[in-house]
């Protein structure tokens, strides 16, 4: 079965600074990776997919970037952070079905 | 489509009663459809799918509707719980990409 670990799970950071969320997973090779944005009462974003080690799609353009290191390990990131980029970002990954697993989360808040 | 700028639906039901959710997808050629559920400070969770070769399908206390002629998707719920308090999604996928719908978040009184 496929286990999502996100982290950190909460995180304060003043605009401006560095941001880096992990996302690393069980039980699957190879597995297509997801980074969603959700903001508060607000529906599912996605930002980024990678179907394999340093591939990267993004779907919107953003202060955002991501990267694949490893075949189970998934990074997003930013140089500078925008009061923006404020949200819940989850991590996922699918089954040969389409069904996506998600991650518990890391909640970002930038002041 | 994803409704990631706007406040989300909501809907209020007194536990015990029977809730229905609606989603309605934009694809004609998504051919599976999941409903995930997603309780508060966590990732969404799936709750039941349905193939479009089928317009209905069961499980426990949830069903779901599929109507491929004007693209529309329900969730039953029967006899809510206030654990049933979450945010619904729909999603429509289509070649292994999922899209989501717009979330309606459910609110179970007690």
């Amino acid at each position: 079965s496929q286990t999502i670990h996100q982290w950190p799970a909460t995180l304060v950071q003043p605009v401006g600074s560095p941001l880096s969320l992990e996302c690393t997973v069980e039980g699957t090779s190879n597995p297509n990776l997801y980074w969603y944005r959700q903001a508060a009462g607000r529906g599912l974003q996605l930002l980024f997919y990678s179907v394999g080690i340093g591939q990267i799609s993004s779907e919107v353009p953003q202060n955002l970037s991501a990267s694949r290191p490893q075949d189970r390990q998934f990074i997003l990131s930013s140089k500078k952070l925008l009061l923006s980029d404020s949200g819940f970002y989850l991590c996922a990954q699918d089954s040969n079905t389409g069904e996506l697993f998600f991650g518990e989360g890391s909640r970002l808040t930038v002041l | 489509g994803e409704s990631v700028g706007l406040h989300l639906p909501t809907l209020s039901v007194q536990e015990g009663d029977n809730s229905i959710i609606n989603c309605a997808y934009s694809n004609s050629a998504s051919d599976y459809f999941i409903w995930y559920k997603q309780e508060s400070g966590k990732g969404p969770q799936f709750i039941i799918d349905i193939r479009s070769n089928m317009d209905k399908r069961q499980g426990q206390r949830v069903t779901v509707l599929l109507n491929k002629t004007v693209k529309h998707l329900s969730l039953q719920i029967a006899a809510t719980q206030p654990g049933d308090s979450a945010v619904y999604f729909c999603a429509e996928i289509n070649a292994g990409k999922s899209t989501f719908g717009d979330g309606t978040t459910l609110t179970v009184k007690p």
